[in-house]
């Protein structure tokens, strides 16, 4: 399996600033994901972090709003730019393991933005 | 394309009594298809997996889901409920290959009554 730890667990934030969030896993990964979960919602993919290069990010996600770092196999981050109480949710890592079939989350980081 | 449907958003069951956890996938390909328990306030955790192997897959806590390719079912059942299962369940589907993205169902939120 793949141990995921991401910082900070949880953040209390102003409008208009940004917030970064830190993923670690315990071994190489090839892929690794940033999901949002908004309250009482289904988990949404931001985007996919690529080693080496920009990030590919889904419909209705834009580099701007929500950089994204790849600099090795096992760390990224995300962060959430210019914030409005809209991008309040809980953001989660995610990598998948070849060997495993499996996806595997992070705990995730909640987020309120007042 | 692929995607999941989980009709009805609030399931709730006595303890003791059948759990049974619907989730319907659409996927251009065979699928590898996925269960995600989450507990309030934390992340999200495997409880079993599809991946065309037996149809009938056992996972954690006593939960086991039957794959059904004539109904493009993948419901989640378990024999007797207790109290410690009430959580958010999350059906999700991905194509075969480490590169493929996971799509996750809207969740379905499990009460078990004393």
């Amino acid at each position: 399996s793949a141990v995921i730890s991401q910082k900070p667990s949880r953040d209390i934030c102003q409008r208009g600033t940004s917030l970064t969030i830190q993923c670690q896993v315990d071994s190489q990964v090839t892929m690794m994901f940033w999901y949002r979960q908004q309250p009482g919602q289904s988990l949404t993919l931001i985007a996919t972090a690529n080693q080496g290069s920009e990030a590919t990010y889904e419909s209705g996600f834009v580099i701007d709003k929500f950089p994204i770092s790849r600099p090795n196999l096992t760390f990224s981050t995300l962060t959430v730019s210019n914030m409005s109480p809209e991008d309040s949710s809980i953001y989660l890592c995610s990598v998948v393991v070849s060997s495993y079939n499996e996806q595997f989350f992070g705990p995730g980081t909640r987020l309120t933005v007042l | 394309a692929q995607s999941v449907t989980q009709l009805g958003s609030h399931v709730s069951v006595s303890e003791g009594a059948l759990v049974l956890l619907r989730c319907n996938y659409s996927s251009s390909v065979p699928p590898y298809l996925f269960w995600y328990v989450q507990y309030p306030n934390q992340g999200l955790q495997l409880l079993l997996k599809y991946t065309s192997a037996a149809t009938l897959v056992k996972g954690i806590n006593g939960f086991e889901a039957e794959f059904k390719k004539s109904e493009t079912s993948f419901h989640l059942t378990k024999p007797s409920a207790h109290m410690s299962d009430a959580a958010e369940y999350f059906c999700a589907v991905r194509k075969a290959g480490a590169n493929s993205k996971l799509t996750f169902g809207k969740g379905i939120t499990l009460s078990v009554r004393p």
